[in-house]
């Protein structure tokens, strides 16, 4: 079982609002991921919580505000985003080199 | 100079012809190495990985490897025209996944 489950799948939200993606796997990985992708670009690297510690920041602004409540489980919590927020934001997990993907969710700030 | 490169492509093969998608790395302390999937509007999907030097093979798949040439690439034998997608190459740095711009990739039928 290789399942890392995100929701929701779509978020349309506006500049004001304050939201949370989430994201859930139980495969025992010890390290989850946040990345941002824009259309025809790779996947960017935001954050990384290694055995439920924030270990990488990738000088993300503050707007987006990760948690990690247990191994199972990484949030993001966004809040005042901008346009140019728009993007796939996907989660991953891995127990030791090779990374599985959620679905993502597709946001659209207005 | 780019941490991982890929040709953008489009690489246009017709069906049942092999498809070689290439990627070279610029840190030479790199130990893990993978190939993903992604088809338009959908996430990456892992369909290969290789730690060592040389081939590893899955199904139509395989990937080869040569840390001295900073060199990894990806070969599809018998090309199906589901296989038009995007793939990313990755490299493991400190705890990170480094992707490349992907290379696209049309089979037609």
């Amino acid at each position: 079982d290789t399942e890392v489950t995100q929701t929701p799948k779509h978020l349309v939200m506006g500049m004001t609002n304050k939201k949370s993606l989430k994201c859930e796997q139980h495969m025992g990985h010890r390290a989850m991921y946040w990345y941002k992708q824009k259309a025809k670009k790779p996947p960017e690297l935001m954050f990384v919580y290694s055995y439920e510690k924030l270990s990488i920041n990738e000088s993300v602004p503050s707007r987006f505000s990760p948690e990690c409540p247990n191994s199972s489980l990484l949030n993001l919590h966004l809040h005042a985003l901008q346009p140019e927020d728009s993007a796939l934001y996907l989660c991953a997990s891995s127990q030791r080199t090779e990374a599985f993907f959620g679905q993502g969710t597709r946001l659209t700030v207005v | 100079q780019k941490e991982v490169e890929q040709n953008s492509g489009p690489l246009s093969v017709p069906e049942g012809a092999i498809a070689s998608l290439n990627c070279t790395y610029s840190d030479r302390g790199s130990q893990s190495f993978f190939w993903y999937r992604q088809y338009s509007g959908k996430s990456p999907e892992l369909i290969m990985f290789i730690y060592s030097n040389g081939d590893k093979e899955d199904g139509r798949f395989t990937a080869q490897l040569n840390k001295a040439s900073q060199y990894v690439s990806l070969l599809i034998r018998d090309s199906q025209p589901s296989d038009s997608a995007t793939y990313l190459c990755a490299v493991t740095g400190f705890q990170k996944l480094v992707f490349g711009t992907g290379t696209r990739l049309l089979v037609s039928p």
